[in-house]
């Protein structure tokens, strides 16, 4: 079956300092790569579509000076959030589509973060 | 731009009960449409998915049947279990211009007593 894993679980971080996070595909190749932020209160962000052999897409309110990802190949994906202040505490998820014709996305069980 | 409405913020059952989640979605075409559960620290896990009017899908004993003439896409089970408690997201997927997304609606967490 499809899996995703990330790593790590849960990382603070002081404020104005950088954490990275990983997401690794299992048992597929992930051709397409969203990362999302799940807020204290539930909400879904889409932060940024990653499609291998095209550009990253991020969505308003969120840019590549801050989150940077890297997709260098079919199982694995990184994003980093830079100078991590209180509002950018959340819950990140990574969610992996098999196929560029599939249309269900896998998730990880994310990566908390917590900024002091 | 697509959305997804889900009513119930929280809803409270007892063993056995039956289940209805109401969930509305808006947009063009035929999108795709899933129900997704959240069990707490972890990520949203695929329950299963539709993509046609009437296509009905299925999962855990879960169920839900796509209706385009009522843009809804309710999930329903016959008889919950304690194990059942957790939030349930709807969900539809955008294929969009920059690649693919999932739109979520606003959850409903599920409270299941012995």
């Amino acid at each position: 079956g499809a899996l995703v894993y990330q790593y790590p679980r849960r990382t603070i971080c002081k404020s104005g300092t950088s954490m990275r996070m990983e997401c690794q595909a299992v048992g597929f190749q992930a051709t397409s790569v969203a990362w999302y932020r799940q807020s204290p209160q539930k909400t879904f962000e889409l932060i940024a579509l990653s499609t291998v052999n095209s550009a990253i897409k991020y969505e308003q309110n969120f840019t590549q000076e801050k989150f940077p990802i890297s997709h260098p190949n079919l199982s694995f994906s990184s994003m980093t959030v830079l100078n991590a202040y209180l509002e950018d505490r959340g819950l990140y998820l990574c969610g992996a589509r098999e196929g560029l014709n599939q249309d269900t996305q896998y998730f990880g069980p994310g990566t908390r973060l917590l900024v002091l | 731009g697509d959305s997804v409405t889900q009513t119930e913020g929280q809803v409270a059952l007892s063993e056995e009960d039956f289940l209805t989640i109401h969930c509305n979605y808006s947009a063009s075409g035929y999108p795709a449409l899933f129900w997704y559960v959240q069990y707490p620290g972890e990520g949203p896990q695929f329950l299963f998915r539709a993509s046609r009017d009437k296509e009905k899908g299925s999962s855990r004993g879960f169920e839900a049947t796509y209706d385009k003439g009522t843009t809804s896409f309710h999930l329903r089970k016959a008889s919950v279990q304690e194990s059942d408690s957790a939030v349930y997201y709807c969900a539809l997927g955008d294929p969009g211009t920059g690649g693919y997304k999932v739109v979520f609606g606003s959850g409903t967490r599920l409270l299941v007593s012995p």
